[in-house]
């Protein structure tokens, strides 16, 4: 199955800097790839996904890029704001039509604590 | 905009007992998932439910666990006989479809605590 490792697990910034979040990913079926945010006692809420066939993709202050040669991919955050403290996790999976049209899970890494610092 | 719901929001059971966690997809959602977070640790999958049948379980999913969907709206997640492992966060989240535009939204979750 598919194994996806994130780092840093903490990652601690001063307010205006910019973030980098790196994960890889072991299966080389995976084709999709969605960050999601988690405050704290929150549900995880999509930021941010990228399909295999870009390599790279910007909503505002927020990026992702692929590497699937070497089955890495990073989050982008420029600009940093308080709001943006919070776990951040990387996922993976790959997307096939069965016969029935299944979707299978997500494969989570273990976060990133984001601090942003004042 | 439409919300995975979740009830209840806390369950404090203990050891032995069997519980159901319960969740209202949205409405119009085909795929329906149930995913688990310890606490400080990461999101697991459990298992993927789709045309009134599981699609796929992880290894989490064993013969204590059981999904349904016993009307065109709620879906639950029942532990049969629970032990303190299962202590985590449940969640709940489905997707329109099983294509690429069809993102997961997740429920705010279920904290359950076995003592």
């Amino acid at each position: 199955g598919e194994n996806v490792e994130q780092h840093p697990s903490t990652l601690s910034v001063q307010e205006g800097d910019s973030a980098v979040i790196k994960c890889t990913y072991s299966d080389s079926a995976s084709n999709y790839f969605p960050w999601y945010k988690q405050e704290l006692g929150k549900r995880p809420q999509l930021i941010i996904d990228i399909r295999s066939n870009v390599g790279e993709k910007k909503d505002q202050r927020i990026a992702v890029t692929l590497n699937k040669t070497a089955k890495h991919f990073s989050l982008h955050i420029t600009e940093t704001q308080p709001e943006d403290s919070a776990v951040y996790f990387c996922a993976a999976r790959a997307f096939f039509m069965y016969s029935g049209g299944g979707a299978d899970g997500l494969t989570f890494g273990k976060g990133t604590h984001l601090i942003i610092q004042p | 905009e439409p919300e995975v719901t979740q009830t209840p929001s806390h369950q404090v059971t203990q050891m032995g007992q069997e519980v159901i966690l319960r969740c209202v997809p949205i409405s119009n959602h085909l795929y329906f998932y149930w995913y688990r977070q310890i606490l400080g640790q990461k999101v697991e999958f459990l298992v993927s439910f789709y045309n009134n049948e599981i699609s796929e379980k992880s290894e989490i999913f064993d013969d204590q666990f059981s999904v349904e969907r016993p009307d065109g709206s709620n879906f639950t997640l029942k532990i049969r006989s629970t032990k303190l492992e299962d202590s985590a966060m449940y969640f709940c989240a489905s997707r329109a479809g099983s294509s690429y535009n069809s993102p997961l939204h997740f429920g705010n979750g279920t904290r359950l605590t076995v003592t």
